[in-house]
């Protein structure tokens, strides 16, 4: 595709319910990154996929999270267990070097 | 350790007139700076990036932004600004000898009014 596709665009999910967030990014990037912005904040990152090396997960904020890459593609971040503090947009973004590009992200909302 | 700071919350500036959005980074390795534009409910859309040569770079829809060494600072600018200008606005910084994460300021969000 033509940029970074994200989704759903929008979940609601009860808090304790499981979800998944799905990124594909842009064909032929080898890095891709997971960031959440919560409302009015900034972003803070979460996790970095760079090739066939093992990811940077520094940025996890619980073992509830966590996230993987199929074949160098597309990539799945699950959040276990939900809670309200998770209420955030999820944005992924995807790089074949220097700048990093967005997709639109997952508006998240644990009710 | 990596960090970018915006001193500002919020800019605001009236249409026509020049506009500076501050940033200050520390890295530890040779900087890649970067800025990036949020409009709302939108993800984040790339601006401009300094990765070597011309302390003055230019990017999308007119902005420009200054690499100062000396003072570790990267501000955006533009000559003349526009309503539709008004959105927030993010400054982040990698590590250059160190591929990895980008580390963004807490963003600016820059009013300009007709």
């Amino acid at each position: 595709g033509a940029g970074v596709s994200q989704s759903p665009s929008n979940k609601v999910t009860e808090k304790g319910k499981d979800v998944e967030l799905r990124c594909d990014p842009i064909s032929g990037h080898t890095a891709l990154y997971w960031y959440r912005q919560s409302l009015g904040q900034g972003l803070e990152f979460l996790i970095y996929f760079q090739g066939n090396s093992a990811p940077d997960k520094s940025g996890l904020p619980s073992d509830r999270f966590s996230a993987e890459r199929t074949g160098g593609s597309v990539s799945t971040l699950t959040i276990q267990r939900t809670q309200q503090e998770d209420s955030a947009v999820y944005l992924c973004a995807s790089s074949s070097g220097v700048e990093a590009f967005f997709g639109q992200g997952t508006r998240l909302t644990v009710v | 350790a990596q960090s970018v700071a915006q001193p500002e919350d919020q800019v605001n500036v009236a249409e026509g007139n020049p506009l500076t959005v501050k940033c200050t980074y520390s890295v530890s390795g040779n900087p890649y700076l970067f800025w990036y534009v949020q409009y709302p409910n939108r993800g984040l859309q790339f601006l401009l990036k300094y990765i070597t040569g011309d302390n003055l770079v230019k990017g999308s829809y007119g902005f420009e932004a200054e690499f100062n060494k000396s003072q570790t600072s990267f501000h955006l600018k533009k000559p003349s600004a526009l309503v539709s200008d008004s959105a927030l606005y993010f400054c982040a910084v990698r590590d250059g000898g160190n591929f990895n994460k980008f580390y963004f300021g807490s963003g600016t969000k820059l009013n300009v009014k007709p």
